[in-house]
């Protein structure tokens, strides 16, 4: 199994507070991601990092901010959580950017706005 | 933009019983990868197998088997003589490069049950 842990494993929080959670990898991979999963949605990009200090958006990047000042840690911000951010998340890693790349995933978050 | 498509939201299956998962998938690139996830009662996501646009020979692992078809845009997955440790959503995924990574882009998912 690839060496990717999340915290918390699960939050309960009130609209209007910030709220950060944590992805730490141990494989030293390059590529971090998390996607969040919804009911009817599958899994969707919120953020990428393919490098300490490189991140870019993805398609539901809004309300959502990352940071990564080291390889084995990728930070996902809520600045001000709505209930619409009621969701699981997930961490994932991969060796390489290149499609042909699996992505391995943490075991998720679940995070509750209210 | 790509796109997934997993119809079946839901099969419920007899333990032994053969299941197939349907994929559908849409894109401009002449060059993609597919994926298909698993995802356990317990939560967590597990890799089962990538496959390239460039070779359509059917994979086969165990129980589990997946047919390719360009023709139809479809990446299928069957399991063989289902078991009831195989419920679990299914995941089907397309791989898009990005410029700098490349992102996944899942289809919605289809639960089995596997009932005895």
């Amino acid at each position: 199994d690839a060496g990717i842990t999340q915290s918390p494993r699960h939050k309960v929080t009130e609209t209007g507070t910030p709220v950060t959670l944590r992805c730490h990898q141990t494989e030293n991979h390059r590529y971090m991601y998390w996607y969040r999963q919804d009911p009817g949605h599958g899994l969707r990009l919120i953020h990428y990092s393919y490098g300490v200090k490189d991140t870019d958006k993805g398609e539901v990047s809004d309300g959502y901010s990352v940071s990564r000042s080291k390889t084995e840690d990728f930070l996902l911000t809520l600045e001000s959580a709505t209930s619409s951010q009621t969701s699981v998340y997930f961490c994932a890693i991969s060796e390489s950017g290149r499609e042909d790349y699996e992505q391995y995933f943490g075991p998720g978050t679940r995070l509750t706005v209210t | 933009a790509q796109k997934v498509t997993q119809a079946q939201t839901e099969i419920s299956v007899v333990e032994k019983e053969d299941v197939t998962l349907d994929c559908v998938y849409e894109t401009r690139d002449t060059t993609y990868y597919l994926f298909w996830y698993k995802q356990p009662p317990s939560g967590e996501l597990v890799f089962l197998i990538r496959r390239n646009s460039f070779d359509e020979q059917n994979e086969i692992s165990g129980r589990y088997s997946w047919n390719f078809q360009k023709s139809t845009s479809s990446f299928n997955f069957t399991i063989t003589a289902s078991q009831v440790v195989d419920s679990a959503v299914y995941f089907c995924a397309l791989s898009e490069a990005t410029g700098t990574a490349s992102k996944l882009t899942f289809g919605t998912g289809t639960r089995l049950q596997v009932t005895l």
